[in-house]
């Protein structure tokens, strides 16, 4: 597509229930990023995938945290058990091979754990 | 590991005045720089980056930034602040060859009339 699209834009979960966040990056750009971004912070880096290497999940703040990434396209992040503190907007991006013409951002995802 | 940091997480400018953000970075090689825009309920949208060549380099809406080595800095500009400047704005660095940014924690830009 033209841009980095995020779904949902805005979502209300229950704590303690799972929820996935979906990015649907820019065709054939084959690296992807999630970042969360919680009010008046900063962005929190959480994973990076590059082609079919083995992602980067150093950034991921527990077990509860996981990413896929199918056929090299979409990506999912899902978070288990969603806690109060979970709640932030989650922001992914994507680029091209190289790291120098820097990232195309989603609007992101809104989550509010209630 | 490469890291950012912003000087004042506020920054407050009349219209017309002078925008200068302040950005200053860590990295064990020559970095990538960046700056990004955030309007509000929007994702980031690149301003301007360097990656190598001319130290002053130039981006959208009229905002510019100068890579110092010397002082490990990458202050961002505009002469003439507009009111749709209000926004926040965050300064990122890479290592060459590593895709892991790292973002600074952003400057939230004020422009009164």
């Amino acid at each position: 597509g033209a841009g980095v699209s995020q779904s949902p834009s805005n979502k209300v979960t229950e704590k303690g229930k799972d929820v996935e966040l979906r990015c649907d990056p820019i065709s054939g750009h084959t690296a992807l990023y999630w970042y969360r971004q919680s009010l008046g912070q900063g962005l929190e880096f959480l994973i990076y995938f590059q082609g079919n290497s083995a992602p980067d999940k150093s950034g991921l703040p527990s077990d509860r945290f996981s990413a896929e990434r199918t056929g090299g396209s979409v990506s999912t992040l899902t978070i288990q058990r969603t806690q109060q503190e979970d709640s932030a907007v989650y922001l992914c991006a994507s680029s091209p091979s190289s790291n120098n013409y820097g990232y195309t951002f989603g609007s992101g995802t809104r989550l509010t754990v209630v | 590991a490469q890291s950012v940091t912003q000087l004042g997480s506020h920054v407050s400018v009349s219209e017309g005045a002078l925008v200068l953000l302040r950005c200053n970075y860590s990295s064990s090689v020559p970095p990538y720089l960046f700056w990004y825009v955030q309007y509000p309920n929007q994702g980031l949208q690149l301003l301007l980056k360097y990656t190598t060549g001319a130290t002053l380099v130039k981006g959208i809406n009229g905002f510019e930034a100068e890579f110092k080595k010397s002082e490990t800095s990458f202050h961002l500009t505009k002469p003439s602040a507009h009111m749709s400047d209000a926004a926040e704005y965050f300064c990122a660095v890479s290592d060459r060859g590593n895709n892991d940014m790292r973002f600074g924690a952003g400057t939230r830009l004020t422009v009164k009339p």
